[in-house]
């Protein structure tokens, strides 16, 4: 089946630097991966909707500048949280989509859990 | 923004029972997905509902998409401990090429041996 690799699955960092998470398909193709965000005992959040070859799209209330995503080739998505602070600290977990019966269903990523000291 | 109503919060039950939960939504969808998550991982889907009023069993789990594309139930038959867990209900929305998933607030299940 389909499988979404995260990496790294747990960071730390200190306030002030920018981390990367990588998002990769690897058995499939992915035009399309969405970063969520995740807090504890909460549900996902969307923050973007990642698109190959062009530019993001952020959901409301999600600065693009902080949070910069680039979808280079059709495996691979980057999400860079820059400066990051302690509020920044969260579950980040990433999807793909790909049809099944020809439909689309995302596949999630295993997460990377960020913690900014 | 688009709003799943997901219910019940949490769930304890003994372990043999059945579960069911529940998902609402104003607005409708085109597909509907019931997602698992275990602490510290990624969400895993269970079932993917895609026509109104569909009826679907993975298992012990049995799912349903309603008829008004508005809601559906996750049903979970004779309970084990490893069914504890974070419940979620997405549904998936479509709007030209581009599509939107969108999270219920997720149904804690405990399971007592």
């Amino acid at each position: 089946g389909a499988v979404v690799s995260q990496h790294p699955s747990w960071v730390i960092c200190k306030s002030g630097t920018s981390v990367k998470i990588e998002c990769r398909s690897l058995d499939f193709q992915a035009t399309t991966m969405f970063w969520y965000r995740q807090f504890p005992k909460q549900s996902l959040m969307l923050m973007a909707t990642s698109n190959e070859g062009s530019k993001a799209t952020y959901e409301q209330g999600v600065e693009k500048d902080k949070f910069l995503i680039n979808h280079a080739s059709l495996t691979l998505s980057t999400l860079t949280v820059t400066s990051a602070h302690p509020e920044d600290s969260s579950f980040y977990i990433c999807s793909a989509s790909h049809p099944v019966s020809g439909a689309n269903v995302l596949t999630f990523g295993a997460g990377s859990r960020l913690t900014v000291l | 923004g688009q709003q799943l109503n997901q219910s019940p919060q949490s769930m304890f039950i003994q372990e043999g029972e059945d579960v069911s939960m529940n998902c609402t939504s104003s607005s409708i969808f085109n597909t509907w997905l019931w997602y698992k998550q275990d602490p510290g991982e990624g969400p895993v889907l269970l079932i993917a509902l895609y026509k109104a009023g569909e009826l679907t069993s993975n298992g012990r789990l049995t799912a349903q998409f309603g008829i008004t594309r508005k809601d559906s139930f996750l049903n979970i038959s004779a309970s084990i401990p490893s069914d504890v867990g974070i419940y979620f209900c997405a549904g998936l929305r479509r709007g030209g090429s581009n599509y939107k998933l969108t999270f219920g607030k997720g149904t804690l299940l405990t399971v007592n041996p």
